[in-house]
């Protein structure tokens, strides 16, 4: 069992918004804005779209967002596209001593 | 080009030893840590060790503590680990990662490299 919980999966339609959730706790998520996600495609390696909660590394669109609230963060994907169907993960820096802590990853389907 | 690339992965059975590594390039390797994460087959990430910039510091997850040992070579931009008593479920692609200064992301992930751990 992964210490983030995100839904396992998500379904969206061309153009549309979606948010996936992370949720942790106030020893991680709430306790540090070090939250990142990361989007893996099939047999690729993972690659960072959001870090710091909200920010985007250079050469990742804007159509990529981050946010939080509480214990709680959120990627936000807007205008949809077929290529953005993949698996995200959020990883959040935690005080314990394992540093990191991961979510058990959610696949959108862009339908 | 800021890249990190994985090798040394392959066959071995329980209770046999592997050393992974992790070549580094287009950064300045010593001020920054690296990890290890790892995917099993159709499953998610997890994260598995870490290392600071100058090597005095290690971190383990409780799943490898005692087995794996990571270090690094600065003046060969490597980073290694060196896994003991593997068992089957050390079976994954183990890809490596660079941490930002803060250490709060990975922004650069290499290709993986397969360990199966059977006999």
């Amino acid at each position: 069992q992964s210490a983030l919980t995100q839904p396992a999966s998500v379904p969206g339609s061309p153009g549309q918004s979606i948010t996936i959730s992370c949720t942790g706790t106030s020893s991680d998520v709430g306790a540090f804005d070090y939250v990142s996600w990361y989007q893996q495609h099939p047999g690729r390696a993972p690659k960072l779209m959001i870090y710091d909660v909200t920010k985007r590394p250079s050469g990742v669109s804007n159509r990529f967002s981050g946010s939080k609230s509480g214990n709680t963060a959120s990627l936000t994907i807007s205008g949809l596209q077929a290529e953005d169907e993949a698996d995200y993960y959020c990883i959040s820096y935690t005080s314990s001593s394992t540093l990191w802590v991961f979510g058990g990853g959610t696949k959108l389907t862009v339908l | 080009e800021v890249q990190v690339v994985e090798s040394g992965g392959g066959l071995v059975q329980p209770g046999g030893s592997l050393r992974l590594s992790c070549a580094a390039s287009g950064f300045t390797f010593s001020s920054y840590a690296m990890s290890w994460v790892r995917q099993a087959p159709g499953k998610g990430l997890e994260w598995v060790s870490a290392i600071s910039g100058s090597g005095a510091s290690t971190y383990y997850a409780d799943s490898v503590k005692g087995r794996f040992t990571i270090s690094r070579d600065n003046s060969k931009n490597t980073v290694y680990v060196q896994m003991n008593s593997l068992r089957a479920e050390d079976t994954a692609i183990y890809y490596c990662a660079k941490a930002l200064l803060h250490w709060g992301a990975f922004d650069i992930w290499g290709r993986g490299t397969m360990v199966t751990v059977s006999s």
